[in-house]
């Protein structure tokens, strides 16, 4: 297994257009989460899926945000209309749940926006 | 709601010296887990130690060791005798009500660098 991958590792789009970020888990992993991270902070949670259902969503995740994770396997993460804002890091994690003792919660090397 | 703080935003050392970073939560969870991550220059945030609420003890892996006082909502990190490899950016983070497994709160990371 070779972790958690994110693809692509970076994208430059203008403003306006939608763009489509990857994430696949390491294949045991039940769990998948999405962190975005700005310049000089730490990251912060988008949303989560246990399996395909997607179960918890951050206030953060605006209307032109949407996530899937078809089959509980890999996950998108899309953005239309893509504003200045948006310009981060986005960090994929996965984890085991095993009766909340959590392991192996796991980031990818992430995938590096900017909106021009 | 979940806060962590990190109070010191840059570090900077010099080789062989020791240095500890702090980091201070607020939770009113009973139980939770801390976290501390390291995120080198690749982007990738790099797992270092969990530590869930009941477990006080502090812990050490070779450099590095770890403070938990509950009496104080701290968890520091130390390291010691640093190594250049070991300049990067450290977050602390907190996870609880879920478990382990439950979304992180992250602090606004540590930027450590470490002289020769």
């Amino acid at each position: 297994d070779t972790g958690v991958s994110q693809d692509p590792r970076h994208k430059i789009t203008k403003r306006g257009q939608n763009v489509t970020f990857r994430c696949d888990p390491i294949s045991e992993h039940n769990r998948l989460y999405w962190y975005r991270q700005t310049l000089g902070q730490g990251p912060e949670f988008l949303t989560y899926f246990q399996n395909e259902a997607q179960l918890e969503k951050s206030r953060l995740l605006s209307d032109r945000f949407s996530a899937e994770r078809p089959k509980g396997s890999f996950s998108t993460l899309e953005i239309q209309r893509t504003e200045q804002g948006d310009s981060a890091m986005y960090l994929c994690a996965s984890s085991l749940d095993a009766g909340g003792l959590g392991y192996g919660y796991t980031f990818g090397s992430g995938t590096r926006l900017t909106v021009v | 709601a979940q806060k962590v703080t990190q109070a010191q935003t840059e570090i900077s050392v010099v080789e062989k010296e020791d240095v500890t970073l702090d980091c201070v939560y607020e939770t009113r969870d009973t139980t939770y887990y801390l976290f501390w991550y390291k995120q080198p220059p690749s982007g990738e945030l790099v797992f270092l130690i969990r530590r869930n609420s009941f477990d006080e003890q502090n812990e050490i892996s070779g450099r590095y060791s770890w403070n938990f006082q509950k009496s104080t909502s701290s968890f520091n990190f130390t390291i010691t005798a640093s190594q250049v490899v070991d300049s990067a950016v450290y977050f602390c983070a907190l996870s609880g009500g879920g478990g382990a497994n439950s979304k992180l709160t992250f602090g606004k990371g540590i930027t450590l660098s470490v002289r020769p």
